[in-house]
């Protein structure tokens, strides 16, 4: 069985750019998460969908940041304009349900010049 | 606020011995907790969920406890191999919808 899926995996853009990174969850998969990863950090939420709603999206910074998940399978999420401080590494992960064990895509890394 | 700390150093251990692993955590009452890898270059892996009302956890060679009076949580690795090298974290519910915490990660450094 595929794992989730994400694109691209690497990501090198210039401040005030836009930016989109795609997540393909595991099939059957209710929920999705976004999670960014600073260096040395774990990873912090960004937003959590169960099927197409969106349930947690209190960490997503809404000014810049945006995200969607047509049908309740694939997701995007976008960032513009970005800035330095997002560099990083964007997460994303799928369960069955939320509660249940989270996989992880291998991430989208994003360094902002 | 909620906060869980892991070990920030990294931990050098020859083959053969046991890591262990601390995660605390404050202001947390979680009803289970999580234990992650990751490998650079990769998302964590899961490997162990540890109940409130379970004491010890043991998978292959890992074993979890779990400790609601010290607010803690232990994570071994017995036997260790070069291959364990990774990052360790560990992850609480922050609430009952499936919203999680993770901590900063334990580097774990298994040298033959």
């Amino acid at each position: 069985e595929a794992g989730v899926v994400q694109s691209p995996r690497y990501k090198i853009i210039e401040k005030k750019q836009p930016v989109a990174f795609w997540c393909n969850p595991i099939s059957g998969h209710n929920t999705l998460y976004w999670y960014r990863q600073n260096l040395g950090q774990g990873p912090e939420l960004l937003i959590r969908y169960e099927n197409e709603e969106a349930v947690d999206d209190s960490q997503l910074p809404k000014d810049r940041f945006s995200a969607e998940r047509l049908k309740g399978v694939d997701s995007t999420l976008k960032i513009q304009p970005a800035e330095l401080g997002d560099s990083a590494v964007y997460l994303c992960a799928s369960s069955l349900g939320s509660q249940e064990t989270q996989y992880f895509g291998p991430g989208t890394r994003l360094l902002v010049l | 606020s909620q906060k869980i700390e892991q070990n920030s150093e990294a931990l050098n251990i020859q083959e053969g011995k046991t890591a262990t692993l601390t995660c605390n955590y404050t202001n947390y009452s979680p009803a289970y907790l999580q234990w992650y890898r990751q490998d650079p270059g990769r998302g964590p892996v899961f490997l162990l969920l540890i109940r409130e009302n379970e004491k010890e956890k043991r998978k292959e060679r890992l074993k979890v406890t779990f400790d609601t009076t010290l607010k803690q949580s232990l994570f071994h690795i017995t036997a260790s191999q070069p291959a364990d090298s990774a990052t360790y974290l560990c992850a609480l519910p922050t609430d009952s919808w499936g919203k999680f915490q993770f901590g900063a990660g334990t580097q774990v450094v298994v040298t033959p």
